[in-house]
């Protein structure tokens, strides 16, 4: 089975501060990463992914995350948050082959403070 | 946008009653897999659809039951409503081979 830590619960960072969300992930298998974002009432937005290739993957809004396949971590980066930033993020694994439910870690929220 | 609908976005009910939440796909998706996000659990993985056929469960209870119809959209039946049952209940949709879901924006339940 999969499983995935975020290690944080909460991070708090001023604008135009650089940022990382830490994920650790465990599974015996091969697997595809993803970072969901899900802004205050509203759905999961697809941020980034991770199928195959280079280990660093750009996404959307300026993110970024890099595949650590010896650490098993796939943490999320930006150089420089805005207000708009401001939401929970999720940190999910699936396997490459098989039934691909995603397991999801349980979720950052990245507060921004002006 | 993601392309993924769902509906409605609210819901309302008491205990012990019945609801059915839809989802339509993406264009050209053939996979739907629900979710449920709730407070003391997290986002957890309930069922999957593959053109109509049920692939995999995780999760969910025997109060609940989905299905995927032939024009491919999908519903989740909740039955006998417990308060615990009150969650944002998510429905994604894949492309076969794809390895990326695609979420809608959600059925927010609540059961009073």
């Amino acid at each position: 089975a999969q499983s995935v830590t975020q290690l944080d619960s909460q991070v708090p960072v001023f604008e135009e501060a650089p940022v990382e969300l830490r994920c650790n992930y465990s599974s015996s298998v091969s697997v595809y990463l993803f970072w969901y974002v899900q802004y205050p009432n509203q759905g999961l937005q697809l941020l980034l992914k991770y199928l195959s290739g280079s280990t660093l993957v750009k996404g959307i809004n300026g993110f970024e995350a890099e595949f650590n396949k010896s650490q098993t971590s796939f943490h999320l980066r930006k150089p420089s948050v805005h207000i708009s930033d401001t939401a929970e993020y999720f940190c999910a694994v699936t396997v490459i082959q098989g039934a691909q439910k995603l397991v999801f870690g349980q979720g950052t929220r990245l507060t921004i403070n002006p | 946008d993601s392309g993924v609908t769902q509906t409605p976005k609210h819901l309302i009910t008491a205990t012990g009653q019945r609801v059915t939440l839809r989802c339509s796909p993406r264009s050209g998706d053939l996979s739907v897999y629900w979710y449920q996000q709730s407070l003391d659990q997290g986002l957890q993985f309930l069922i999957h659809y593959y053109n109509g056929e049920e692939r995999a469960k995780g999760n969910i209870l025997e109060r609940f039951s989905a299905q995927q119809f032939p024009d491919l959209h999908s519903e989740l039946n909740l039955s006998s409503l417990e308060l615990g049952d009150s969650a944002l209940y998510f429905c994604a949709s894949s492309s076969t081979g794809s390895g990326t879901q695609y979420f809608g924006p959600g059925t927010r339940l609540l059961v009073l």
